[in-house]
């Protein structure tokens, strides 16, 4: 199975920040028709995932454009700018590229 | 507007058989995969398995033994069942549809006797 690796596994943020988190493959996540099957979700307490960004990089509808992600390969990288209360939660890399499909351990962005 | 609600009962006795349902709306099971993912409480999400659009499936193979999910398109449910339950699959067990798109409110599932 693909292990995801997410770091760090939580992260105190003052509102405005801008912050960054990790997610690593143990196997390139690029399919065979040469895309690539990685994505963000956000947890919220006590409500379900809600995806923010699929494929690496592309935001989901309704996504502010505070939130990027960049990476390839096996490295990928979430970026929230300018941080806002709503943006608390956990944060879960994805990959359903390979079977079966895998997360990462999840982030968990609080208030400082 | 697409959804996706799970059902089921919210005890289960252990080495009993889990019997939840997933009714959606606002798209076809012949055009969406819907897959059943787990957390067990304060924990990470697990991926059990999926019903693609043809209605064949794929399973964790930790869980293939005890696992069979199925579907009636007429009624646009997904079914999933899963035998010999234990106090560790305790868990919320999520419906979603193809690449996570859209989730289901989650059941909360607890196996104790």
């Amino acid at each position: 199975d693909v292990v995801m690796t997410q770091t760090p596994p939580s992260l105190s943020v003052a509102i405005g920040q801008s912050v960054s988190i990790s997610c690593k493959s143990s196997q390139s996540l690029v399919y065979s028709d040469g895309k690539t099957y990685l994505h963000w979700l956000l947890q919220s307490s006590g409500r379900s995932p809600k995806r923010l960004i699929y494929q690496v990089s592309n935001l989901d509808s309704g996504v502010p454009d505070r939130f990027s992600g960049t990476g390839s390969q096996k490295d990928f990288t979430l970026k929230i700018s300018r941080v806002e209360a709503k943006d608390l939660g956990v944060y879960y890399c994805a990959q359903t590229t390979h079977f079966p499909n895998t997360f990462g351990a999840g982030t968990k962005l609080e208030l400082k | 507007q697409v959804q996706l609600k799970e059902s089921g009962p919210g005890l289960v006795q252990p080495s009993q058989t889990l019997s939840l349902t997933c009714t959606v709306s606002g798209f076809s099971l012949t055009s969406y995969h819907v897959s059943w993912v787990r957390q067990p409480p304060g924990k990470g999400l697990e991926w059990m398995g999926v019903i693609w659009t043809g209605g064949s499936t794929a399973y964790n193979s930790l869980l293939k033994s005890r696992l069979s999910i199925s579907r009636d398109i007429s009624k646009s449910q997904v079914f999933l069942k899963m035998n010999s339950l234990q106090t560790e699959d305790t868990a919320t067990y999520y419906c979603a549809r193809s690449g996570y798109t859209y989730w289901g409110q989650g059941v909360m599932v607890t196996v104790s006797s």
